[in-house]
């Protein structure tokens, strides 16, 4: 069975300091990892995703995570934060083998940006 | 862009009532699916429909759930007779392809209130 996990339910950072919000997968097949996006009252918005290319993924608002198999690991990060990234980040696995391809989620970290 | 819509945004209801929560998926999309997240919870896949028919369903999707597409554009799911514990949001998600190429967009949720 798949799963992820993700560490640290909230997480708070300065404006202008590294984002490094963190995901681990368990997964007997390759997996495909995505990190979705919640703004308040909205629905979930895809950030990126990894489908066995490059290892380092890059994605919308400057964020990028890296696939690392040894680790089992897809952290998602960005350089420099800023106050509209401030909202919920899910980290989710999938597996193309079926007839479809059901995401699923980590418990969700709240990113709250300090001024 | 085009975008996944829901409705309603939030919907009271009482315990043993049936509601349908709507999705108007993206106009071009094949493959339509439904999560939920109680509170404080993961997002869970509940169930996908391709074709006309449920491609997949998790073990929450009961005999109390069901899903249709009645004409061409919406897709509905149904809770026949509600329990406290449907209380979620509910997402509904659509998606053009399967494989590596597909993302899946999400709706900005229902959010369901059994009393």
């Amino acid at each position: 069975a798949q799963s992820v996990t993700q560490l640290g339910s909230h997480v708070s950072v300065s404006e202008g300091a590294l984002v490094l919000l963190r995901c681990n997968y368990s997964s007997s097949v390759p997996p495909y990892l995505f990190w979705y996006v919640q703004y308040p009252n909205q629905g979930l918005q895809l950030l990126l995703k990894y489908t066995s290319a490059a290892t380092l993924v890059k994605g919308i608002n400057g964020f990028e995570a890296e696939f690392k198999k040894s680790e089992t690991s897809f952290h998602l990060t960005k350089p420099s934060a800023h106050m509209r990234d401030a909202a919920e980040y899910f980290c989710a696995v999938s597996n193309y083998g079926g007839a479809t391809n059901k995401l699923i989620f980590g418990t969700g970290t709240l990113l709250a940006v300090q001024p | 862009e085009p975008e996944v819509t829901q409705t309603p945004s939030h919907q009271v209801t009482q315990m043993g009532q049936e509601v349908i929560l709507r999705c108007v998926p993206i106009s071009n999309h094949l493959y339509f699916y439904w999560y939920r997240q109680i509170l404080g919870q993961k997002v869970e896949f509940l169930v996908s429909f391709y074709n006309n028919e449920i491609s997949e369903k998790s073990e929450i999707f009961d005999d109390q759930f069901s899903v249709e597409r009645p004409d061409g554009s919406n897709f509905t799911l149904k809770i026949r007779s509600t329990k406290l514990e449907d209380s979620a949001m509910y997402f509904c998600a659509s998606s053009e392809v399967l494989g590596q190429q597909e993302t899946q967009y999400f709706g900005p949720g229902t959010r369901l209130l059994v009393l």
